[in-house]
């Protein structure tokens, strides 16, 4: 069965760090680019990057670049995000999805709240 | 970057009638090379992954009903569910993927009048 599962959300302090992973099972992650996109409570989707089947490229939104970092280890069968100087508007619920390049399949996500 | 508008923001339609949502994009998302439009279409539940039902604009992805279908190109796209059921109630996204950033529009909500 193809699927994507999220972890390593939670509540963090303002600047603080976290780092999300999403795990692959059912198929190699290897041949896929993949992306990590969010949404906040409430509102829509954001997508925020992507990173190439083999790791060598990568790009940012905006609103994330400089501050998160995305990687993968297609050994493992898994994708990242570190996440640092993290913001109040950065709490939301995480998603990772597969590229074909539609984005084909997602995961449930990951809550991280950022809060004092 | 690309700005992708969804209309209505939310629909309420009787069971077993039709309902249209609307995308259009700020820049064509044919592709010339392949003559492809880079939009594809997903429905959000909660508690649940998205969910692929529409890509390259009007395919349907593999074991989406046939009452969703897809259409348009360019800048206007339109998403159709031919007789909607009750186990379609959920906010619908466009998102185009012809360039990064992968832009989605706003988000539909689709209730039962």
């Amino acid at each position: 069965q193809v699927q994507l599962v999220e972890s390593g959300g939670g509540v963090v302090q303002p600047g603080g760090s976290l780092r999300l992973s999403c795990a692959a099972s059912g198929f190699s992650l290897s041949i896929y680019p993949m992306h990590w996109v969010r949404q906040a409570p409430g509102k829509g989707l954001e997508w925020l990057v992507v990173i190439s089947s083999d790791g060598s490229y990568t790009r940012y939104a905006d609103s994330v670049k400089g501050r998160f970092t995305i990687s993968r280890d297609n050994s493992k069968d898994r994708l990242y995000l570190q996440m640092n100087s993290l913001r109040g508007e950065d709490t939301a619920l995480y998603f990772c999805g597969r590229d074909r390049p539609y984005m084909d399949v997602w995961g449930k996500g990951t809550t991280v709240t950022v809060s004092s | 970057d690309i700005v992708m508008t969804q209309s209505p923001d939310s629909l309420a339609v009787s069971l077993g009638e039709r309902a249209t949502i609307n995308c259009k994009s700020s820049q064509s998302l044919l592709y010339s090379s392949d003559n492809k439009d880079y939009l594809a279409w997903f429905q959000q539940k909660p508690g649940q992954p998205l969910k692929l039902l529409i890509y390259w604009a009007s395919t349907r992805e593999s074991g989406v009903p046939d009452r969703f279908s897809g259409s348009g190109s360019g800048t206007d796209f339109t998403l159709t569910i031919s007789s909607l059921q009750a186990e379609d109630v959920a906010v619908y996204y466009c998102q185009q993927y012809y360039s990064s950033p992968r832009t989605f529009g706003q988000g539909t909500k689709v209730e039962i009048k």
